[in-house]
C-alpha cells in the first residue's frame, strides 16, 4: 500500500532564509507526487506536481521540489521564505488509474512558521 | 474558474442526529471526492464519485453515504453523528488535478 511520511510536524524558518520540507513516500511502481498548501481558514491548494520526467519540478510562488527514486523522497524547497508562506504543507502520492479517477494518499502535514 | 464550493462552512450537530454536507463545482469534472481531516492527521479519503459511480473506502463503508444528483453537486451524509465525526470535511473535484474546496468544519456535541 502507498504511504507518505512527513517527518517534521513543524518547521520554523526566518524570513528570507531558505527552506526544505521533507517528504518520503512508499509506493510500488512509478509515483505521481504532489505538494499542497493550506493557508489558515482555506482549503488545500496545489503547489506543484511531479509526473514521470524531469526530477526537479517548479511550482508557484518560487517553490520547487526534487524527486529521488533512490531515496524515495520528494522534498520541497524555497530559496527565500516570505512571511506569507506561513501555512501547513502536505505531501501526497497518487495511484493513477487513468483520467480523473485516482486516489491521493497524504502525509500528516508540516506546519511552517516564519519568524521576522 | 477552478472554484469548488462547500456549504455550510461550519456545522454544529448533536450526537445521533443526521448531517448533510454539500459540495459543488462548475468545472464539469467527472470525479468528486470527500476527505476527512482531523487535527494533526493526514486528510483521509472517505469516498469518491466517478461520474455516477460511487466508490467508498473499505474502512468507512458503513459510516458515510453520498449522492450526486448531477455532475456539479455532491453531498456527504452521516445518518447518525457521533463525537468521532467531529472533523474538517474537504471536497475535491478532479480533472487532471484535484481542486479542493475550503472545507466544512463539523463539530458534534
Amino acid at each position: 500500500a502507498q504511504s507518505v511520511t512527513q517527518p517534521d510536524a513543524r518547521v520554523t524558518v526566518s524570513e528570507g532564509a531558505s527552506l526544505q520540507l521533507r517528504c518520503k513516500y512508499s509506493y510500488f511502481g512509478t509515483p505521481y507526487l504532489f505538494w499542497y498548501v493550506q493557508y489558515p481558514r482555506q482549503g488545500l491548494q496545489l503547489l506543484l506536481k511531479y509526473y514521470p520526467g524531469d526530477p526537479v519540478v517548479q511550482g508557484v510562488n518560487g517553490f520547487e521540489a526534487e524527486f529521488s527514486k533512490s531515496n524515495s523522497s520528494f522534498h520541497l524547497r524555497k530559496a527565500s521564505v516570505h512571511w506569507s508562506d506561513w501555512a501547513v504543507y502536505f505531501c501526497a502520492v497518487s495511484m493513477h488509474s487513468g483520467g480523473s479517477n485516482y486516489k491521493l494518499t497524504f502525509g500528516k502535514g508540516t506546519l511552517l512558521t516564519v519568524t521576522p | 474558474d477552478t472554484t469548488v464550493k462547500q456549504n455550510p462552512r461550519y456545522k454544529l450537530a448533536r450526537v445521533g442526529k443526521p448531517v448533510n454536507l454539500i459540495c459543488s463545482q462548475t468545472m464539469n469534472h467527472d470525479t468528486m471526492y470527500w476527505y476527512q481531516k482531523k487535527p494533526n492527521q493526514a486528510p483521509k479519503l472517505l469516498l469518491f464519485y466517478y461520474d455516477k459511480i460511487l466508490n467508498r473506502e473499505a474502512d468507512t463503508f458503513e459510516k458515510f453515504q453520498s449522492s450526486r444528483p448531477n455532475n456539479s453537486f455532491c453531498s456527504l451524509y452521516i445518518g447518525s453523528a457521533g463525537l468521532e465525526y467531529s472533523a474538517m470535511y474537504l471536497c475535491a473535484s478532479a480533472g487532471y488535478e484535484q481542486y479542493f474546496g475550503p472545507g466544512t468544519r463539523l463539530t458534534v456535541l
